[in-house]
């Protein structure tokens, strides 16, 4: 069974500009997490989405939203990026919100 | 205060030595998880548990319900043992998850 997989892997872009990143949950997994991982903050809860609707939502500014589509895949956009958006995104899928599986992460860089 | 607090922060031993990491939570929850990120690496799940204890391996992970307390035990620590170990809680409120920190192991050869 494939595991999570996230897209892009490696993202450079400039303040101001929007960024969206996709994920794709382990076959049959329907709740799938959102997170932002920096080196001074550990990991931060940004969003949860179970059979396309959002479950619970960390607290991160409206700039960051998500959505998840039919097929559970999802996707995490981020507009008018800053500086401090850098950071290591990564989703998790579980089924039925147990245990969760990570993808490999996309690391953003903003300049 | 944090709602689910890990100890230690830090932790180096040598290898072979017998390893505890703690966590304790401050919220009612449905389950517990322990994961583990390896440095540059992904995170992976190594327990999800609502009561009891598991075993993996060298690893063991028990939980008191009552006392809101989960500890990861590690047995022959080895130096690929060497990552972070992070603590999270499934709320029984809302379901979101909280995570702990984590916890920094460094095993010495």
């Amino acid at each position: 069974k494939a595991g999570v997989t996230q897209t892009p892997r490696y993202l450079i872009k400039t303040r101001g500009q929007q960024v969206t990143l996709s994920c794709s949950p382990i076959s049959g997994h329907r709740s799938v997490s959102w997170y932002q991982q920096t080196p001074g903050q550990g990991l931060q809860f940004l969003f949860e989405y179970f059979s396309e609707t959002q479950r619970n939502k960390g607290n991160f500014p409206g700039r960051f939203s998500g959505r998840q589509f039919s097929n559970s895949r999802s996707e995490m956009n981020v507009s008018t990026l800053e500086l401090g958006d850098s950071a290591l995104y990564l989703c998790a899928s579980s089924l039925l919100m147990g245990e969760q599986y990570f993808g490999p992460g996309t690391r953003l860089t903003v300049t | 205060k944090n709602e689910v607090e890990q100890s230690p922060q830090n932790l180096t031993a040598q290898e072979g030595e017998f390893i505890t990491i703690n966590c304790s939570y401050s919220v009612g929850i449905s389950a517990l998880h322990w994961l583990q990120q390896h440095p540059g690496g992904g995170i992976v799940s190594l327990f999800m548990l609502s009561s009891g204890k598991k075993k993996h391996g060298r690893l063991i992970a028990t939980i008191n319900i009552q006392e809101k307390h989960s500890s990861l035990h590690i047995t022959a620590s080895h130096p690929r043992d060497s990552a972070v170990y992070i603590c999270a809680v499934r709320m029984d409120s809302n379901y979101q998850l909280i995570w702990g920190a984590g916890t920094k192991l460094i095993i010495k050869p």
